[in-house]
């Protein structure tokens, strides 16, 4: 079955850039989608189509995907940024959806 | 404004059934695929399926089909996620996650929380 890889934990100080990649065989041709999930709460889509930011999303949240690595980068993290996040994406047949095994990004 | 309200948190015994259900409003339900998500408690995301709003077809994840069921009411707006023969390891909160034609997941419900314990 497909699966996305992710780093289980991502650490940066208040107003660092944080990274969090997720690979994938199939991301060359397929689109990946962030999700961010506050502690206690569903999650929230901030960023699809590999770099697009839905309304009303800080700018500070990007994306990009290069081959077979999709990053989601947060420049100058705040600390309510603190959550885990999920990537999220198709297998090549577009049949199989799966999400990464999520980050949890501290920002302290 | 797009709101998916989902039913409380259920307690069963294991081999019995449950189901959760998720109600749409500020939308046109049936413009628009419903998905079913779950996370078990401390563990991430796993996609169960979706199901046409419009036909009433579902599409399940494998491992999924035959104890999942997902149904609709479509004069009501309302999705349902049906689990039979209910076993301790599906304990999770249970997602519905609405699907536009070029966003998945762009709302989501609350989460039901079902706990299968003896």
């Amino acid at each position: 079955s497909y699966e996305l890889t992710q780093p289980p934990s991502v650490s940066v100080s208040p107003g660092q850039t944080a990274r969090i990649t997720c690979s994938g065989d199939a991301l060359p041709k397929k689109y990946a989608y962030w999700y961010q999930q506050r502690s206690g709460q569903a999650p929230v889509l901030v960023i699809y189509d590999d770099s697009k930011r839905p309304s009303g999303i800080p700018e500070r949240f990007s994306g990009s995907s290069s081959g077979t690595m999709a990053t989601l980068t947060i420049s100058g993290a705040q600390v309510e940024d603190e959550a885990d996040y999920y990537c999220y994406s198709t297998d090549s047949s577009g049949n199989h959806r799966v999400f990464g095994g999520g980050t949890k990004l501290t920002v302290l | 404004q797009v709101q998916l309200v989902q039913s409380g948190s259920e307690l069963k015994k294991p081999g019995a059934s449950v189901k959760v259900s998720c109600k749409a409003s500020g939308y046109t339900f049936t413009n628009y695929a419903m998905n079913w998500v779950r996370q078990a408690p401390g563990q991430g995301l796993e996609w169960l399926g979706w199901i046409n709003t419009d036909t009433g077809n579902p599409t399940y994840a494998q491992g999924f089909a035959g104890r999942f069921v997902f149904s609709l009411a479509t004069s009501v707006s309302t999705a349902y996620l049906q689990i039979s023969s209910l076993k301790a390891e599906d304990t999770a909160v249970y997602y519905c996650a609405r699907e536009t034609n070029t966003l998945p997941f762009d709302y989501w419900g609350q989460g039901t929380l079902v706990t299968v314990s003896s």
